[in-house]
Protein backbone atom coordinates (compact mmCIF):
# COMPACT_ATOMS: atom_id res chain seq x y z
CA UNK A 1 0.00 0.00 0.00
CA UNK A 2 1.45 3.55 -0.91
CA UNK A 3 1.67 5.82 1.64
CA UNK A 4 2.04 9.50 1.87
CA UNK A 5 3.79 10.97 5.00
CA UNK A 6 2.45 14.73 5.99
CA UNK A 7 5.04 16.61 8.47
CA UNK A 8 4.26 18.58 10.28
CA UNK A 9 0.48 17.50 11.62
CA UNK A 10 -0.04 20.69 13.07
CA UNK A 11 1.63 24.22 13.05
CA UNK A 12 0.25 27.06 14.26
CA UNK A 13 2.45 30.57 13.11
CA UNK A 14 2.51 34.16 13.97
CA UNK A 15 1.59 36.41 10.37
CA UNK A 16 3.72 36.87 8.08
CA UNK A 17 6.68 34.10 9.22
CA UNK A 18 7.79 31.49 7.11
CA UNK A 19 6.97 27.82 6.55
CA UNK A 20 7.43 24.52 5.06
CA UNK A 21 5.51 21.46 5.17
CA UNK A 22 6.38 18.36 3.61
CA UNK A 23 5.36 14.87 1.91
CA UNK A 24 7.20 12.27 1.81
CA UNK A 25 6.91 8.38 0.50
CA UNK A 26 8.95 5.59 0.07
CA UNK A 27 6.76 4.99 -3.49
CA UNK A 28 7.23 6.57 -6.75
CA UNK A 29 4.79 8.56 -8.13
CA UNK A 30 3.79 10.24 -11.91
CA UNK A 31 2.50 13.47 -10.31
CA UNK A 32 1.84 14.64 -6.78
CA UNK A 33 -1.02 17.49 -6.02
CA UNK A 34 -1.88 19.94 -3.11
CA UNK A 35 -4.83 20.85 -1.80
CA UNK A 36 -6.23 22.81 0.42
CA UNK A 37 -9.42 22.37 2.43
CA UNK A 38 -11.07 25.04 4.85
CA UNK A 39 -13.69 23.89 7.80
CA UNK A 40 -16.97 22.85 6.78
CA UNK A 41 -15.70 22.63 2.54
CA UNK A 42 -13.78 20.04 0.35
CA UNK A 43 -10.72 20.12 -0.69
CA UNK A 44 -9.34 22.24 -3.26
CA UNK A 45 -6.53 21.80 -5.60
CA UNK A 46 -3.67 24.22 -5.49
CA UNK A 47 -1.46 22.72 -8.11
CA UNK A 48 0.09 19.42 -9.73
CA UNK A 49 3.80 18.66 -9.94
CA UNK A 50 4.56 16.33 -12.49
CA UNK A 51 8.57 16.29 -13.25
CA UNK A 52 10.87 15.65 -10.86
CA UNK A 53 12.38 18.38 -9.69
CA UNK A 54 10.34 20.38 -10.86
CA UNK A 55 9.43 23.90 -8.90
CA UNK A 56 5.98 25.84 -8.87
CA UNK A 57 5.02 29.04 -7.57
CA UNK A 58 1.62 30.53 -6.60
CA UNK A 59 1.90 33.79 -5.22
CA UNK A 60 3.41 33.23 -1.96
CA UNK A 61 2.99 29.11 -2.08
CA UNK A 62 6.46 27.01 -3.86
CA UNK A 63 5.63 23.69 -4.22
CA UNK A 64 8.73 21.46 -5.01
CA UNK A 65 8.46 18.01 -6.50
CA UNK A 66 11.81 15.35 -5.16
CA UNK A 67 13.71 14.38 -8.07
CA UNK A 68 13.28 11.09 -7.55
CA UNK A 69 9.24 11.90 -7.55
CA UNK A 70 8.64 10.57 -3.90
CA UNK A 71 8.37 13.62 -2.30
CA UNK A 72 7.43 17.21 -2.44
CA UNK A 73 7.46 20.47 -0.15
CA UNK A 74 5.30 23.06 0.23
CA UNK A 75 6.47 26.60 1.19
CA UNK A 76 5.14 29.77 2.12
CA UNK A 77 6.55 33.22 2.35
CA UNK A 78 4.99 35.66 4.37
CA UNK A 79 1.72 33.70 6.07
CA UNK A 80 -1.60 35.37 6.13
CA UNK A 81 -4.69 34.31 8.85
CA UNK A 82 -6.06 33.25 5.00
CA UNK A 83 -4.13 30.75 4.52
CA UNK A 84 -5.10 29.09 7.62
CA UNK A 85 -6.13 25.37 6.60
CA UNK A 86 -5.87 21.85 6.24
CA UNK A 87 -3.38 20.96 3.53
CA UNK A 88 -3.32 17.55 1.23
CA UNK A 89 -1.33 16.39 -0.71
CA UNK A 90 -2.08 13.65 -2.91
CA UNK A 91 -0.18 11.37 -5.01
CA UNK A 92 -1.50 9.84 -8.32
CA UNK A 93 0.58 6.74 -9.74
CA UNK A 94 -1.15 6.65 -12.81
CA UNK A 95 -3.45 4.07 -14.99
CA UNK A 96 -6.63 2.89 -13.01
CA UNK A 97 -5.05 3.45 -9.21
CA UNK A 98 -6.80 6.00 -6.95
CA UNK A 99 -5.04 8.77 -5.21
CA UNK A 100 -3.68 8.35 -2.21
CA UNK A 101 -3.83 11.50 0.32
CA UNK A 102 -1.77 11.98 2.87
CA UNK A 103 -3.47 12.85 6.25
CA UNK A 104 -2.84 16.86 5.98
CA UNK A 105 -0.96 19.64 7.80
CA UNK A 106 -2.79 21.53 9.83
CA UNK A 107 -1.93 25.35 9.70
CA UNK A 108 -2.97 28.28 11.58
CA UNK A 109 -2.25 32.03 10.87
CA UNK A 110 -2.66 33.82 13.72
CA UNK A 111 -3.08 37.60 13.19
CA UNK B 1 -23.04 27.63 -10.35
CA UNK B 2 -21.92 24.77 -8.40
CA UNK B 3 -19.53 22.41 -10.18
CA UNK B 4 -20.44 19.54 -7.75
CA UNK B 5 -22.94 19.23 -5.22
CA UNK B 6 -23.82 17.31 -2.46
CA UNK B 7 -27.08 16.69 -0.60
CA UNK B 8 -28.04 16.54 2.43
CA UNK B 9 -24.87 18.80 4.15
CA UNK B 10 -25.43 17.31 7.46
CA UNK B 11 -26.99 13.54 8.25
CA UNK B 12 -28.01 13.23 11.73
CA UNK B 13 -29.50 9.57 12.32
CA UNK B 14 -30.04 6.68 14.79
CA UNK B 15 -27.69 3.32 14.93
CA UNK B 16 -29.31 0.46 12.48
CA UNK B 17 -31.38 3.83 9.86
CA UNK B 18 -30.89 3.09 5.84
CA UNK B 19 -29.53 6.52 4.39
CA UNK B 20 -28.74 7.96 1.22
CA UNK B 21 -26.05 10.52 0.11
CA UNK B 22 -26.83 12.30 -3.56
CA UNK B 23 -23.89 14.13 -5.66
CA UNK B 24 -24.19 16.01 -8.69
CA UNK B 25 -22.03 17.42 -11.02
CA UNK B 26 -22.59 19.40 -13.54
CA UNK B 27 -18.67 19.70 -15.41
CA UNK B 28 -19.51 17.25 -17.93
CA UNK B 29 -17.13 14.48 -16.26
CA UNK B 30 -16.54 10.84 -16.78
CA UNK B 31 -15.44 9.45 -13.99
CA UNK B 32 -17.34 10.46 -9.93
CA UNK B 33 -15.64 9.36 -6.67
CA UNK B 34 -17.00 9.09 -2.83
CA UNK B 35 -14.70 9.64 -0.57
CA UNK B 36 -14.96 9.19 3.51
CA UNK B 37 -13.18 11.57 5.71
CA UNK B 38 -12.56 10.25 9.46
CA UNK B 39 -12.11 12.86 12.68
CA UNK B 40 -8.15 12.62 11.88
CA UNK B 41 -9.22 14.27 8.56
CA UNK B 42 -7.75 11.13 6.96
CA UNK B 43 -9.50 11.26 3.15
CA UNK B 44 -9.26 7.46 1.64
CA UNK B 45 -11.46 6.57 -1.36
CA UNK B 46 -14.64 4.60 -1.24
CA UNK B 47 -15.75 4.20 -4.85
CA UNK B 48 -14.69 5.24 -8.39
CA UNK B 49 -17.05 5.41 -11.23
CA UNK B 50 -16.53 5.73 -15.00
CA UNK B 51 -19.45 6.42 -16.89
CA UNK B 52 -21.54 4.71 -14.46
CA UNK B 53 -19.96 1.86 -14.25
CA UNK B 54 -18.14 1.00 -10.68
CA UNK B 55 -13.92 1.33 -11.28
CA UNK B 56 -12.66 1.15 -8.10
CA UNK B 57 -13.79 -0.19 -5.08
CA UNK B 58 -11.71 0.03 -1.98
CA UNK B 59 -12.52 -2.46 0.77
CA UNK B 60 -15.66 -1.13 1.98
CA UNK B 61 -18.46 -2.72 3.83
CA UNK B 62 -21.23 -4.16 1.64
CA UNK B 63 -23.62 -2.26 3.56
CA UNK B 64 -22.47 0.94 1.31
CA UNK B 65 -23.61 0.84 -2.10
CA UNK B 66 -22.82 3.07 -4.39
CA UNK B 67 -25.41 4.17 -7.95
CA UNK B 68 -24.75 5.71 -10.98
CA UNK B 69 -27.98 6.70 -12.65
CA UNK B 70 -25.73 8.58 -15.09
CA UNK B 71 -22.52 10.09 -15.30
CA UNK B 72 -23.64 13.20 -13.58
CA UNK B 73 -25.24 11.96 -10.52
CA UNK B 74 -23.17 9.01 -8.04
CA UNK B 75 -25.46 8.76 -5.26
CA UNK B 76 -24.13 6.18 -1.85
CA UNK B 77 -26.91 4.29 -0.01
CA UNK B 78 -25.65 3.03 3.61
CA UNK B 79 -27.97 0.09 4.97
CA UNK B 80 -27.60 -0.30 8.93
CA UNK B 81 -25.86 2.30 9.82
CA UNK B 82 -22.87 1.76 12.95
CA UNK B 83 -21.44 4.43 14.93
CA UNK B 84 -18.14 3.90 12.97
CA UNK B 85 -19.76 5.46 9.68
CA UNK B 86 -19.53 9.01 11.36
CA UNK B 87 -17.60 10.85 8.93
CA UNK B 88 -17.33 13.46 6.31
CA UNK B 89 -17.89 12.09 3.23
CA UNK B 90 -17.04 13.97 -0.53
CA UNK B 91 -18.28 13.39 -3.74
CA UNK B 92 -15.63 14.61 -6.35
CA UNK B 93 -15.29 13.90 -10.17
CA UNK B 94 -12.31 14.21 -12.93
CA UNK B 95 -12.03 14.13 -16.32
CA UNK B 96 -10.32 11.17 -18.01
CA UNK B 97 -8.44 12.33 -20.79
CA UNK B 98 -5.40 10.31 -20.68
CA UNK B 99 -2.96 13.07 -19.71
CA UNK B 100 -0.48 12.03 -16.94
CA UNK B 101 -3.06 13.36 -14.24
CA UNK B 102 -6.38 14.67 -13.71
CA UNK B 103 -7.87 17.11 -11.58
CA UNK B 104 -10.57 16.14 -9.06
CA UNK B 105 -12.78 18.41 -7.77
CA UNK B 106 -15.16 18.21 -4.68
CA UNK B 107 -17.92 18.49 -3.15
CA UNK B 108 -18.91 20.70 -0.05
CA UNK B 109 -19.30 16.98 2.21
CA UNK B 110 -22.09 15.85 4.05
CA UNK B 111 -21.25 15.25 7.78
CA UNK B 112 -23.14 11.83 8.87
CA UNK B 113 -23.28 11.86 12.64
CA UNK B 114 -24.48 8.31 13.60
CA UNK B 115 -25.76 8.30 17.33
Amino acid sequence: TQLLEQSPQFLSIQEGENLTVYCNSSSVFSSLQWYRQEPGEGPVLLVTVVTGGEVKKLKRLTFQFGDARKDSSLHITAAQPGDTGLYLCAGDSAGNTPLVFGKGTRLSVIA
Amino acid sequence: DTAVSQTPKYLVTQMGNDKSIKCEQNLGHDTMYWYKQDSKKFLKIMFSYNNKELIINETVPNRFSPKSPDKAHLNLHINSLELGDSAVYFCASSQVTGALFETQYFGPGTRLLVL
